[in-house]
């Protein structure tokens, strides 16, 4: 298995505009996972899904932040308007029933 | 609240020594602890996983101990490399539906030559 498969790897868009990050799981894995990591705040966890359903978004800051799991094998994280301060690298994470989880490389986003 | 702290918050050591981590923790209910590394723009990757019921768990030359009573971890590094360079978090797992894990704000090590 090729890991997690994020993309893209980085993005840089303009204050406003929408973006999309991509992930796609370890097949097999019923736990999905989206973080967010800064030098400021470390590792947050945005939401997670367990069999393409979401669990717990608490932690998705605002409502221009939405996350979608269609099926077992995709994931799309949308930001939209994207904003400066949400320049940050997001992770994708999946793991099995009571497993260790796997990260992608991440997602490094900028916003200028 | 589910808290992971770890400390220190940076460590710089020269290449041979060998150095501790630690982590403490307070989650309900726990389920296991792990510890990942992280390289610079890599996700982290796993080092060990532990539950409850084990005290020690080595993995080359990191070795992680649990105190499931002090609600404490520690990761030993025997004889650093340059490679060992890198982020360390400490990852904590509850009990509890959906695998919720509670991340630490992790560890930067520097090994120097």
């Amino acid at each position: 298995d090729a890991g997690v498969i994020q993309s893209p790897r980085h993005e840089v868009t303009e204050m406003g505009q929408e973006v999309t990050l991509r992930c796609k799981p370890i097949s097999g894995h019923n736990s999905l996972f989206w973080y967010r990591q800064t030098m400021m705040r470390g590792l947050e966890l945005l939401i997670y899904f367990n069999n393409n359903v979401p669990i717990d978004d608490s932690g998705m800051p605002e409502d221009r932040f939405s996350a979608k799991m269609p099926n077992a094998s995709f994931s799309t994280l949308k930001i939209q308007p994207s904003e400066p301060r949400d320049s940050a690298v997001y992770f994708c994470a999946s793991s099995p029933e009571g497993g260790s989880a796997f990260f992608g490389q991440g997602t490094r986003l900028t916003v200028v | 609240k589910n808290q992971v702290e770890q400390s220190p918050q940076s460590l710089i050591i020269l290449e041979g020594k060998n150095c501790t981590l630690q982590c403490n923790y307070t989650v309900s209910p726990f389920s296991n602890l792990r510890w990942y590394k992280q390289d610079t723009g890599r996700g982290p990757v796993s080092l060990t996983i532990m539950t409850f019921s084990e005290n020690t768990k080595s993995n080359g030359r990191y070795t992680a101990t649990l105190d499931a009573d002090t609600k404490q971890s520690s990761l030993h590094i025997t004889a650093s490399q340059l490679s060992d360079s890198a982020s360390y978090i400490c990852v904590v797992s509850a009990g509890n539906a959906g695998n919720m894990l509670t991340f630490g704000g992790g560890t930067r090590l520097m090994v120097k030559p």
